[in-house]
Formats: structure tokens, C-alpha cells, sequence
């Protein structure tokens, strides 16, 4: 499984655009991109996968590019309830799920 | 609501009790999860059936025991537990032997005293 790096943490406020980088240098051919969102005291909730180029849906963008080493989780216009952790996945999609310490987003009013 | 669901939401347990946690999928997966998040760590995998046969077990102590009589169940038996066995204990499916996108119930807070 590629070895991710991802910020700890990282603080924001309502209204702004949100993006959580994610470093995976070592990601392989065959290797998928994830993002699940936690809240707490609660399961992981998948979010979104990309594989290249960019990947929206109603909840988030997934900015991925040409080299693929790196993505960009992108929450547009957060709000308080988007506090939680975030956690970026780089694997086949046949593996198991394996999570890191993922980021800690906190959203101030 | 995710299409799975555990039972209980919460659990107190001496270390000489025997109990088991429950769960439950209706998403027509047939592989399923037991993770565990202790205070400020990452989830762990525990175990990992596919096809109702474990085909992972990572290193888990044999006080805790999985079991999985169908592919819409899934079962983790407790006995002789430790205080440091208190966590939130997370069950997860998906469609295939470990595939990237998984389905997590709202887990077991069990505290071991």
C-alpha cells in the first residue's frame, strides 16, 4: 500500500473554500485515491475516489494531477458540521482499507 | 444511515464478563470489517471476512473471537477483556473481497472496567 502524508490538522472558518492536500509518492499504476470523512464517535463515511484529473460530486472535489504524487481534497463553502477528521487512502480497489491518522479539520464560525 | 448496523451502541463489561457485538448489513455485500479506534489513534483492522471465510486476522488477541454465519452478519465475541480494550469498535462491508469503498456502521463504544 503507497505511503500517505496529509496535514495533522488545519483550522478554517465558515463559508471558506477547504483543501486537504495529500502526498503518495510511491503511488502505484494500479492505485485509487479515497477520501472518507469522520465524525466523531462515528464510522468513517466514504466521500470520494478519483483515479486522474478531476473527480466532483455533491459533496467534494478531488483535484489529482498528471504525476498523480499528490491530491487535493477540495471542500467548497464549509460549514461547522464539516468539522471532522479526514483521511486520504491511496490502494488498489480490490485492498483493504487500511487508514492513517488522517487530518483534523476544525471549522469556526 | 449507512445499511449497517451495530449493536450495541455501547457496552460496559467487567474483565471476567463474556459478551458480543453485533452486526448487520442489508447492502448485499459479501465482505465484511471489524476495525477498532481507540482514544487519538487511527482505526486498526481487526479482521476481515470475505465470502463469510476470514481471510485476515491482524494479530488480534484470542479474546477477541469473530464470527460470520452469513455474509449479512457479523459477529465479535469479547471475553476476559483488558481496560485497554476500550475503544469504539467499527463494523464495515463492501461489495468484494476489499474493495476501497466500504460501508461503516456507527460502531460499539465498549468500555472494559
Amino acid at each position: 500500500l503507497a505511503k500517505t502524508t496529509q496535514p495533522i490538522s488545519m483550522d478554517s472558518y465558515e463559508g471558506q473554500e477547504v483543501n486537504i492536500t495529500c502526498s503518495h509518492n510511491n503511488i502505484a499504476t494500479n492505485d485509487y485515491i479515497t477520501w472518507y470523512q469522520q465524525f466523531p464517535s462515528q464510522g468513517p463515511r466514504f466521500i470520494i475516489q478519483g483515479y486522474k484529473t478531476k473527480v466532483t460530486n455533491e459533496v467534494a472535489s478531488l483535484f489529482i494531477p498528471a504525476d498523480r504524487k499528490s491530491s487535493t481534497l477540495s471542500l467548497p463553502r464549509v460549514s461547522l458540521s464539516d468539522t471532522a477528521v479526514y483521511y486520504c487512502l491511496v490502494a488498489p480497489q480490490a485492498s483493504k482499507i487500511i487508514f492513517g491518522s488522517g487530518t483534523r479539520l476544525s471549522i469556526r464560525p | 444511515e449507512t445499511g449497517v448496523t451495530q449493536t450495541p451502541r455501547h457496552l460496559v463489561m467487567g474483565m471476567t464478563n463474556k459478551k458480543s457485538l453485533k452486526c448487520e448489513q442489508h447492502l448485499g455485500h459479501n465482505a465484511m470489517y471489524w476495525y477498532k479506534q481507540s482514544a487519538k489513534k487511527p482505526l486498526e483492522l481487526m479482521f476481515v471476512y470475505s465470502l463469510e471465510e476470514r481471510v485476515e486476522n491482524n494479530s488480534v488477541p484470542s479474546r477477541f473471537s469473530p464470527e460470520c454465519p452469513n455474509s449479512s452478519h457479523l459477529f465479535l465475541h469479547l471475553h476476559t477483556l483488558q481496560p485497554e480494550d476500550s475503544a469504539l469498535y467499527l463494523c464495515a462491508s463492501s461489495h468484494g473481497g476489499g474493495v476501497t469503498e466500504a460501508f461503516f456502521g456507527q460502531g460499539t463504544r465498549l468500555t472494559v472496567v
